[in-house]
């Protein structure tokens, strides 16, 4: 059982390259998310879904897209590498139940990518 | 809009002594509050959590608290080692199901 196996773990890009970072989770999670990691700001929402198909803007959406077409894959694009990117981004997926209940969203973390952007 | 605030940024202790980071929350919905553990190199793990309709939860060395009237809630490691030496982050569930995370607490633990 490997949980959120994010590749590659790091790269290096030029301003305006293109890339995608993989998200796999082998817990049959419904709920999968993409963040970024900049010091003093946390871990920001980029992008979401909600199950296979599906998927949403988070906080700070601008400069990415995200697809959904298996449950275990989450893929994160950056079509025009810029500067600003330069970040560490981690996937994470959870089972969440039911929005407004008490129960958890317990989020299992991969183990981060760290990218640069020249 | 929402958020979570987190304090202190930076935390330095020595070792044996208590460490406390404390979270202020904005939604009032918000009713599940995890703690994260990020060491270097590594993804966040969570360590514990705690559910609105209970005040304080214990996991040995670790605790935590909440206020649900002031919003706040903190953590607290007693006993402090050399290897509770990373990131913290305390987080909260919205009321539409999304983790709201703080800005996150570097400790470090002096041996």
């Amino acid at each position: 059982n490997a949980g959120v196996t994010q590749t590659p773990k790091f790269r290096v890009l030029k301003t305006g390259q293109s890339m995608t970072l993989l998200c796999a989770q082998d817990m049959n999670h419904e709920y999968m998310y993409w963040y970024r990691q900049d010091p003093g700001m946390g871990l920001r929402l980029i992008h979401y879904s909600v199950g296979e198909g599906t998927t949403a803007k988070g906080e700070v959406p601008d400069g990415y897209n995200v697809s959904r077409l298996k449950k275990q894959n989450f893929l994160l694009g950056l079509e025009s590498a810029a500067p600003s990117q330069t970040s560490v981004y981690f996937c994470a997926s959870s089972y969440p139940g039911l929005a407004g209940s008490l129960a958890k969203n317990i989020q299992y973390f991969g183990a981060g990518t760290r990218l640069s952007v020249l | 809009g929402e958020n979570v605030e987190q304090h202190p940024s930076t935390l330095s202790v020595q070792e044996g002594d208590s460490a406390v980071i404390k979270c202020t929350y904005s939604d009032s919905a918000s009713n599940y509050f995890p703690w994260y553990k990020q060491e270097l190199g590594k993804g966040p793990q969570l360590i514990i959590d705690i559910r609105s309709n209970v005040g304080e939860k214990k996991d040995q060395r670790i605790a935590v608290t909440l206020n649900k009237t002031a919003k706040h809630f903190s953590l607290h490691i007693t006993e402090t080692q050399p290897e509770d030496s990373a990131v913290y982050f305390c987080a909260a569930k919205n009321g539409i199901g999304k983790l709201i995370f703080g800005q996150g607490t570097t400790l470090q633990v002096k041996p």
